[in-house]
């Protein structure tokens, strides 16, 4: 089983719709949760962070984070042209290693 | 700028010869890591460096060597290179890997052995 899970996609949404991106994770003490965003031939740049349940807004983005499901969501409000990207969910464990999931590639068509 | 930088930005090498990757960062971070990246199996962590002369194994080690001297620098050093270990590979630096800030990346070093 794989430490971090996610759809591949690829997702494509309307421009101005909400894209829903979702993680799942399997080690249960998991303490901090990521989401970067990674343009093709770029390297990964943080998005957000999330350490407690519940919600975390950062102007259009808002990561969901839900322990007992072991499950991390990312929200995109009014997606844009420019948010097309693979969107890649990492967790860092108590041992102090990073996991990433294999990513999601996101679409939005104007 | 606050930044990470990784040298070469591209490699083509043959089999079995010696090579390293340098990486640089500027931002004090004590926490530093090297990634690769292959299609379909996302990012794996390599090695991680919690500060100077304190390195640790990621979930790939094999085939790879780190050494952490000073502070900014992070080399991955590829003794006797194999074509699996053709591959796009990352540096990341972190303020305090316990303090949970996230990653900054380098630029990537896409790595061709032949």
């Amino acid at each position: 089983q794989k430490e971090v899970e996610q759809n591949s996609g690829p997702l494509s949404v309307p421009e101005g719709a909400i894209a829903s991106l979702n993680c799942t994770y399997s080690d249960r003490v998991s303490q901090s949760f990521f989401w970067y965003r990674q343009y093709s031939g770029k390297s990964p740049e943080l998005i957000m962070s999330i350490y407690s349940n519940g919600d975390k807004e950062d102007g259009r983005f808002t990561a969901q984070l839900n322990k007992a499901s072991q499950y991390v969501s990312l929200l995109i409000r009014d997606s844009q042209p420019s948010d097309s990207a693979t969107y890649l969910c990492a967790v860092q464990n108590t041992g102090n290693q990073f996991y990433f999931g294999t990513g999601t590639s996101l679409t939005v068509i104007p | 700028e606050a930044q990470v930088t990784q040298n070469p930005r591209y490699l083509i090498t043959v089999t079995g010869k010696k090579l390293t990757v340098t990486c640089s960062q500027n931002m004090n971070h004590e926490y530093m890591s090297w990634y690769r990246q292959d299609p379909g199996l996302g990012l794996r962590q390599i090695y991680y460096s919690m500060n100077v002369e304190v390195t640790d194994k990621g979930d790939v080690p094999e085939g790879y060597k780190v050494s952490r001297k000073e502070k900014r620098n992070f080399p991955l050093i590829l003794e006797s290179p194999s074509p699996n270990q053709t591959s796009l590979y990352f540096c990341a630096s972190s303020l305090q890997g316990w303090a949970n800030y996230g990653y900054t990346f380098g630029s990537g070093t896409r790595l061709t052995v032949v």
